[in-house]
């Protein structure tokens, strides 16, 4: 069985700090883990994507994640937080076949 | 560059009525999918199709339906709307094969009320 878990709705940052959006999941196979984000009234758009390659993964506009089985964590951050950041982030697992499972969400405040 | 097109941002429906719901996407993916989002919840998938014809059911199938004639295009029905379906209703397409491809391309999303 797989599962995701968000582990906060919502996060609020000042811009210029770091982010840091939590994600543990569990999955019966070695698992695909994937980050969204959503920006207003736009579709998902791909930050980046772990596939069993490097546990450090770097994604679009300086975000990165980094794979931790041992934790079965997938937490994505990013140095500095931009206005701009402010969306929803969605964590998804890939496991057997075309099960994709979506995380319920973290929504980004980013404070001037 | 890569684009998956809703037919529409906005629908307001009675309850009902039957609702098709268009998706294109216009870069020849095998794949194709259904998603209804709701606060709290994330995505949840409701069908998906891996090739022309086929179809699978996701985890909310129930009310809605799907067609699948040709390979850019994706169709969902609800058969008889209610006021639960009300939401927002996201396509996405992905290449077929294993795990590593199924980075999926999402559109803008429906948004749909049901009266």
């Amino acid at each position: 069985a797989q599962s995701v878990t968000q582990l906060d709705s919502h996060v609020s940052v000042s811009e210029g700090t770091p982010v840091l959006l939590r994600c543990n999941y569990s999955s019966s196979y070695s698992p695909s883990l994937f980050w969204y984000v959503q920006h207003p009234n736009k579709g998902l758009q791909l930050l980046l994507k772990y596939t069993s390659a490097a546990t450090l993964v770097k994604g679009i506009n300086g975000f990165e994640a980094e794979f931790k089985k041992s934790e079965t964590s997938f937490h994505l951050t990013k140095p500095s937080a931009h206005m701009s950041d402010a969306a929803e982030y969605f964590c998804v697992v890939v496991g057997g076949g075309f099960k994709t499972i979506f995380g319920a969400g973290t929504r980004l405040f980013v404070k001037a | 560059d890569v684009k998956v097109t809703q037919s529409s941002r906005y629908l307001v429906k009675r309850t009902g009525e039957k609702v098709f719901l268009e998706c294109v996407q216009d870069m020849d993916h095998e794949n194709m999918f259904w998603y209804r989002q709701d606060p709290g919840l994330g995505l949840r998938l409701i069908y998906f199709s891996y090739d022309v014809k086929m179809k699978e059911k996701g985890d909310i199938p129930e009310g809605y339906s799907v067609s699948r004639e040709k390979k850019e295009r994706f169709s969902l029905i609800l058969e008889s709307a209610s006021t639960n379906q009300t939401s927002m209703y996201l396509c996405a397409s992905s290449l077929g094969g294993g795990f590593a491809k199924n980075i999926q391309y999402f559109g803008a999303g429906t948004r749909l009320s049901v009266l």
